[in-house]
C-alpha cells in the first residue's frame, strides 16, 4: 500500500500570502494519478486538483498543483479567506489512499 | 449536473449490519470510466477509501475492510449500496458516497452513523 505523508500538519498563513503544502509517497504514484481536496468544516471534501496538476471544474487558478513520483506540491498563490481548511492529497494510481491532511489556518 | 445522495439508518447496533444508499441524480450512473466508490471519515479524522464499484458490477474493496464489505449496484434505480457487517465502535463515521474518475470529482453531502448499542 502507498503511504502519504502529508506536511507541515497545520500551515498558519495570513489572507494574500502564498501557501505551500507538501505531499510525499512512500513509493513512486504510476502516472501522476495524485489529487489534491478541499475539505471545510460539517462539508464533504472538493476535488481541486486531479493527475498531479490539472484543475478541476471551477476550481480558481490561485490553486495549483505540481509534482510526480513520490513528490507533490499544492501552492495556493494567495490566500482567500474561504481557503483556509484542511487539504488532503490521494493517490489513485495504485488502489487509492489518503494522507493525513494539512490545516491552513489563519495567522 | 449529477448529483449523490446517501441515505440508511444513523444508528446501527454492534455486530449488525451498516447499510447505506447512493442515489444519482442528473446523469447515468451507466457512464463509463466512472467508478462509484464510499468513503468514510472517522470524528475529527481524515478519509478512508472503502471501496468501489463500475457500473458492469466489477469491484474493488480496501484489503482492510475487504472481508465485511459488498457494495451492489442497480443501474434500473440509478443506485448504488454499500453493506459493511459486523460493526462496532470502530465503524462510527461519516460515510460519504462518491464518483470516481481521475479523482473524486463529485461527492454526497455525507451520512453520520454511529454505531451503539
Amino acid at each position: 500500500e502507498i503511504v502519504l505523508t502529508q506536511s507541515p500538519g497545520t500551515l498558519s498563513l495570513s489572507p494574500g500570502e502564498r501557501a505551500t503544502l507538501s505531499c510525499r509517497a512512500s513509493q513512486s504514484v504510476s502516472s501522476s494519478y495524485l489529487a489534491w481536496y478541499q475539505q471545510k468544516p460539517g462539508q464533504a471534501p472538493r476535488l481541486l486538483i486531479y493527475g498531479a496538476s490539472s484543475r478541476a471544474t471551477g476550481i480558481p487558478d490561485r490553486f495549483s498543483g505540481s509534482g510526480s513520483g513520490t513528490d507533490f506540491t499544492l501552492t495556493i498563490s494567495r490566500l482567500e479567506p474561504e481557503d483556509f481548511a484542511v487539504y488532503y492529497c490521494q493517490q489513485y494510481g495504485s488502489s487509492f489512499t489518503f494522507g493525513p491532511g494539512i490545516k491552513v489556518d489563519i495567522k | 449536473q449529477v448529483q449523490l445522495q446517501e441515505s440508511g439508518p444513523g444508528l446501527v447496533k454492534p455486530s449488525q449490519t451498516l447499510s447505506l444508499t447512493c442515489t444519482v441524480s442528473g446523469g447515468s450512473i451507466n457512464s463509463g470510466g466512472y467508478y462509484w466508490s464510499w468513503i468514510r471519515q472517522h470524528p475529527g479524522k481524515g478519509l478512508e477509501c472503502i471501496g468501489y464499484i463500475f457500473y458492469s458490477g466489477s469491484t474493488y474493496y480496501n484489503p482492510s475492510l475487504k472481508s465485511r464489505v459488498t457494495i451492489s449496484v442497480d443501474t434500473s434505480k440509478k443506485q448504488f449500496s454499500l453493506k459493511l457487517s459486523s460493526v462496532t465502535a470502530a465503524d462510527t463515521a461519516v460515510y460519504y458516497c462518491a464518483r470516481g474518475s481521475g479523482g473524486f470529482d463529485i461527492w454526497g453531502q455525507g451520512t453520520m452513523v454511529t454505531v451503539s448499542s
